[in-house]
């Protein structure tokens, strides 16, 4: 099984702030995929990265895949309210048609 | 478009009961993956399905199996159920389930086994 590690587990800032998250393994993925999942509802993908070294933005939002395809982090600028939610990673399987999801971070926006 | 529509939305049950949850997934989209999630372990992959055809399976016992109609509609089954199996149970689609593909996923079933 390919795990993949998060970190934090948990994260409370406040609004206007910067934060890292992280997702690490020691497998190699062809790509991995960032989701964001809010209380009640499924995940809804957020960017896939597919080659080492690539880097996407998505507004505030700043994905970084690692040059050896092991890792991945995941940057917001200027944090909202709205930002809100479990942060997922996931990584394609060696079985196929299926993801390897990491536990998560879970971040808290105050005002 | 239609998002994933799952039912129901809650289910409380009790040990030794079984249960059948229903995904409909997005027109057009044949693969249907269903993923367990806990707050300890996570998500975790169950079983995918594409043109009726189980593709893979996870890591679970043989309790839990499931199925794909012909028109990509898909069921799951827990039998014999336990308190462990109390979970947030995640159905997905894609077009054709293929690595890179974006999940659409439901709102999931909320499952309390008592």
């Amino acid at each position: 099984t390919q795990l993949l590690e998060q970190s934090p587990q948990f994260l409370s800032i406040q609004e206007g702030e910067n934060l890292t998250v992280y997702c690490n393994s020691s497998s190699v993925f062809s790509s991995l995929q960032w989701y964001r999942q809010e209380p009640g509802e499924g995940p809804v993908l957020l960017v896939t990265v597919v080659t080492g070294g690539e880097v996407k933005k998505l507004k505030r939002l700043t994905f970084q895949f690692g040059d050896a395809r092991k890792d991945s982090s995941l940057h917001i600028t200027a944090a909202q309210t709205g930002d809100t939610g479990l942060y997922l990673c996931a990584g394609d399987s060696n079985s196929g048609y299926a993801l390897n999801f990491g536990k998560g971070t879970s971040l808290l926006v105050t005002p | 478009k239609a998002g994933v529509t799952q039912t129901p939305r809650y289910l409380i049950k009790t040990r030794g009961q079984q249960v059948t949850l229903s995904c409909s997934p997005i027109s057009g989209h044949r693969s249907v993956s269903w993923y367990q999630q806990t707050p300890g372990q996570g998500l975790q992959f169950l079983f995918e399905y594409f043109s009726e055809t189980q593709r893979n399976k996870g890591n679970f016992p043989g309790r839990f199996s499931g199925r794909q109609f012909s028109n990509s509609r898909s069921e799951m089954n827990v039998s014999t159920l336990e308190l462990g199996d109390s979970a947030l149970y995640l159905c997905a689609s894609s077009p054709l389930g293929h690595n890179n593909e974006k999940l659409f996923f439901g709102s999931g079933t909320q499952l309390s086994v008592l």
